[in-house]
């Protein structure tokens, strides 16, 4: 069974603390992504990468940074928290033949106050 | 600037009828489609999908239709059932990588 986990279901953090999150998927999947989901807003790309050690950019990736030194986690950063990166951060992962039917993980909750 | 958009937030119908929801796109790069589940506390889930060369793609209950004229697809549910109850994101590919543009969402309550 496909399993995409994130290392916390919920998480609070202080205005202006670094926080890592942390996502690891156990099916060999070639892309990662990270979105964030906020009511009417849907689901939106922040970052993804492609393979080890590649990156871009997604829709929203200002305030945030990924690091993927292994193929099987993908780490997203922020480097100075701000309220308004209270959200719903959703990990997923995707194989390269059927790159749209990507797999989430649960999510992780995080509120900066 | 929205290029994936789910006008409807809540779609409610009652058990066994069918459930329609629809996503309108504008980015004509887009040439594959996609509709996720997503229930409560958990990540979406993969429901089904469409390339821009077909205009119909079924899986049991689950329809989805493309108008690629109209930059319109829509997902059908026949017949609808109580555990189809969650939220629908359609979404959108073909821009690279793998990369998804997402809709809103669409809440789906089926009453039994």
């Amino acid at each position: 069974d496909v399993k995409v986990t994130q290392s916390s279901r919920y998480l609070v953090k202080r205005t202006g603390e670094k926080v890592f999150l942390e996502c690891v998927q156990d099916m060999d999947h070639e892309n990662m992504f990270w979105y964030r989901q906020d009511p009417g807003l849907g689901l939106r790309l922040i970052y993804f990468s492609y393979d080890v050690k590649m990156k871009e950019k997604g829709d929203i990736p200002e305030g945030y940074s990924v690091s993927r030194e292994k193929k099987e986690r993908f780490s997203l950063i922020l480097e100075s928290a701000s309220t308004s990166q209270t959200s719903m951060y959703l990990c997923a992962s995707s194989p390269t033949d059927t790159r749209y039917e990507q797999y989430f993980g649960p999510g992780t909750r995080l509120t900066v106050t | 600037d929205q290029q994936v958009k789910q006008n409807s937030p809540s779609l409610s119908v009652q058990e066994g009828r069918i459930s329609i929801l629809n996503c309108d796109y504008t980015n004509s790069m887009f040439d594959y489609f996609l509709w996720y589940k997503k229930y409560p506390a958990e990540g979406p889930t993969f429901l089904i999908s469409i390339s821009s060369i077909k205009d119909k793609n079924e899986d049991g209950r689950f329809t989805v239709f493309l108008n690629k004229s109209a930059k319109h697809l829509s997902l059908h549910i026949v017949p609808s059932q109580p555990g189809d109850s969650a939220v629908y994101f359609c979404a959108a590919g073909g821009t690279s990588y793998g990369k998804l543009t997402f809709g809103q969402g669409t809440i789906l309550t089926v009453h039994p």
